[in-house]
């Protein structure tokens, strides 16, 4: 079946500093999965932060950038400068662009932002 | 605007008792319907999805059972609980299939089975 592996458990950043949350797939089924990072800040729900269909494409949103790697199987989620108000945890996520109406998420990492 | 609610936030059940978990979508007509779980520690993952009123697709076994008895409404339920329903239930919805598009979540249901 298809899979998402990202960091697990929890990450601490510095404010100002660089963010790199690692994710790679595995789609045994799907050439070219749309490719998702979703984020639950406190309090709210889940929503999407950015989304890739086309491979090697690059997804921006809120200073946080993904690149849609299919050689390396890669969606790394960066950041250059992160705040305070980017604490949460954020979700690696696939879904097969054929119509199978099913995401499939990674574990999900939770950022905490150090000041 | 579209709006998701979901209830109720956070349920503590026994073993063996039914549940009921609800989900109202507002402001989008034929919406897609899903409910997504994430036991503690594990992965969210996708339960069942509705396309329309009455029709709906499991995804997980979980012995566990949904209904979409209206245009805006989705259920999940059970009969009878297990420890292992314990989790975070998600509900959500979508404009179109292959998730080309964005799902929108509710803010969760937290359930404790003990």
């Amino acid at each position: 079946g298809d899979s998402v592996t990202q960091t697990e458990g929890q990450v601490t950043v510095s404010e100002s500093k660089s963010l790199i949350i690692n994710c790679t797939y595995s789609a045994t089924s799907i050439a070219y999965p749309n490719l998702f990072w979703y984020v639950r800040y406190p309090g709210e729900g889940l929503q999407l932060l950015l989304k890739v269909i086309t491979a090697g494409q690059k997804g921006s949103s809120r200073g946080f950038e993904a690149t849609y790697n299919k050689e390396t199987t890669s969606f790394h989620l960066q950041k250059a400068s992160v705040q305070e108000s980017d604490s949460a945890v954020y979700y690696c996520a696939l879904s097969d662009p054929g119509g199978a109406d099913r995401l499939t998420f990674g574990k999900g990492t939770q950022l905490i932002i150090q000041p | 605007a579209q709006t998701i609610h979901q209830w109720p936030v956070a349920e503590i059940k026994a073993v063996g008792s039914p549940l009921s978990l609800g989900c109202t979508i507002k402001g989008k007509s034929s919406p897609n319907l899903y409910w997504y779980w994430q036991a503690t520690g594990g992965t969210l993952q996708q339960l069942f999805y509705s396309i329309t009123v009455g029709q709906v697709e499991s995804v997980v076994q979980l012995n566990l059972s949904a209904s979409r008895p209206k245009d805006d409404q989705f259920i999940l339920s059970t009969e009878k609980l297990l420890l292992s329903h314990s989790g975070f239930y998600l509900c959500a919805w979508s404009r179109d299939r292959g998730h080309t598009g964005q799902l929108y979540f509710g803010e969760g249901s937290k359930l404790t089975v003990l």
